[in-house]
């Protein structure tokens, strides 16, 4: 079973500050997907990375797939409280459903 | 609104209740799933359909039974549960069960059934 670790496990700025959350795994992954699930509601997909060094921006969040493809970044730039969320990250071996999620980052911003 | 309708969204039941939770997707797809978020551990496959036939079943206690009627419904009819299985029960939907990430395929969920077994 593949294994993604996600850190840090908890994350608590003030708005207006950066952020970065990680995503990392011994085994390869041939594309990985981060998730944000507000409270009381289920994950909600913001990216897919596919291409080992892959850079993807989502107005103010950057996603990185490393080159190796066993690990992510996801960028936050001056964070605001509606970023408030877990942040999952899950990954694909293959082309199947079998996603393996990691324990996530639970990100707080505070006004 | 993902198009995942998850009901009820809060439950909780006895050890030896009988409940069922219930999933409807208007979203036209062809697979649905059930996860288990618990607290301090990643989300768990629980159970696959495609085409409202199952097609994994990650060695789930028997205690949890799964049903597709169709392709838009899913249960998760539950029976003699122990408090470990308090947790958040998460459905989800998608166009095939073979989903390929890499042409932007993804996972819709819905809000989840938080699951208190006292």
């Amino acid at each position: 079973t593949q294994l993604l670790e996600q850190s840090p496990q908890f994350l608590s700025i003030q708005e207006g500050e950066n952020l970065t959350v990680y995503c990392n795994s011994s085994s390869v992954f041939s594309s990985l997907q981060w998730y944000r699930q507000e409270p009381g509601e289920g994950p909600v997909l913001l990216v897919t990375v596919v291409t080992g060094g892959e850079v993807k921006k989502l107005k103010r969040l950057t996603f990185q797939f490393g080159d190796a493809r066993k690990d992510s970044s996801l960028h936050i730039t001056a964070a605001q409280p509606g970023d408030t969320g877990l942040y999952l990250c899950a990954g694909a071996e293959g082309s199947n459903y079998k996603l393996t999620f990691g324990k996530g980052t639970l990100l707080t911003v505070n006004p | 609104e993902t198009g995942v309708t998850q009901t009820p969204r809060h439950l909780v039941m006895g050890m030896t209740n009988k409940k069922s939770l219930k999933c409807e997707q208007h979203l036209g797809h062809n697979a649905m799933y059930w996860y288990k978020q618990s607290a301090k551990k990643p989300l768990e496959l629980m159970f696959v359909y495609s085409l409202e036939e199952r097609v994994e079943n990650n060695s789930v206690p028997s205690r949890f039974s799964p049903e597709c009627p169709n392709s838009s419904h899913l249960f998760l009819h539950l029976h003699t549960l122990q408090p470990e299985d308090s947790a958040l029960y998460l459905c989800a939907s998608s166009r095939r069960a073979d989903i390929n990430l890499k042409v932007g395929e993804k996972l819709f969920f819905g809000s989840g059934t938080q699951l208190s077994v006292l």
